[in-house]
């Protein structure tokens, strides 16, 4: 149980193109998805944590306006990469919990590079 | 402040014990977890600690002391396998999951 989806597995594109990743709860409700940012050999960096219906509260330095997320129903989430630019290249991985207390269970992850 | 300690790096020996430990400082506490992630993968969670004590999982157990703030995740028979970085992370009073910078484990045959 607890399985998260997360398509695409990588994306290359050219500068200034915007990117979509979805991030699905395959057999759970989740109420809670989060998305992180991991460069190499670096820690997990969240950037945000969405609520289903509601606005996803941003970390601090985490800019709102060129990471868009919706999370509009209990098992979707998507994070839009907008304008991307090559220091958005990054590891970008979601999680999904669905009670408060129940641990986060991660999709596979989504590799972007940005010519 | 919220904090999470954990060694960068420990290396050990096919077959043998390790002990990754883990202190915390945390705004409240709802448990205490453990990841692990191979390089150039997403986590995968190993254990979940809310009480005093040990809990056993095959080759994983994981260990909990609330008055100390201190965890270890203890890995028995290593495998190469096991070679990965291993994340602890409290949970906090608002559910929300503070991180380690997580420990790398070199396995060496």
């Amino acid at each position: 149980g607890a399985v998260v989806s997360q398509h695409p597995s990588w994306v290359i594109c050219k500068s200034g193109t915007s990117v979509k990743i979805e991030c699905r709860s395959l057999d759970f409700q989740a109420t809670t998805m989060f998305w992180y940012r991991q460069f190499p050999k670096q820690s997990l960096m969240l950037m945000a944590t969405s609520n289903e219906g509601s606005k996803a509260t941003y970390e601090q330095g985490v800019e709102k306006d060129k990471f868009l997320i919706n999370h509009a129903s209990l098992t979707l989430s998507t994070l839009t990469v907008t304008s991307a630019h090559p220091e958005d290249s990054s590891f970008y991985i979601c999680s999904a919990k669905g009670r408060e207390y129940e641990p986060q269970h991660f999709g596979d992850g989504t590799r972007l590079s940005i010519l | 402040g919220q904090n999470i300690d954990q060694p960068t790096e420990m290396t050990a020996t096919e077959g043998a014990i390790v002990q990754i430990n883990c202190t915390y400082q945390t705004s409240g506490f709802n448990g205490l977890f453990w990841y692990q992630q191979h390089a150039g993968e997403a986590p995968t969670f190993l254990s979940y600690n809310v009480l005093d004590g040990l809990e056993e999982k095959g080759r994983f157990s994981s260990f909990l002391s609330r008055s100390k703030g201190y965890s270890y995740l203890l890995l028995k028979e290593l495998q190469m396998k096991d070679s990965a970085s291993y994340l602890c992370a409290s949970m906090d009073s608002n559910y929300q999951l503070i991180w380690g910078a997580g420990t790398k484990l070199i396995i060496k045959p």
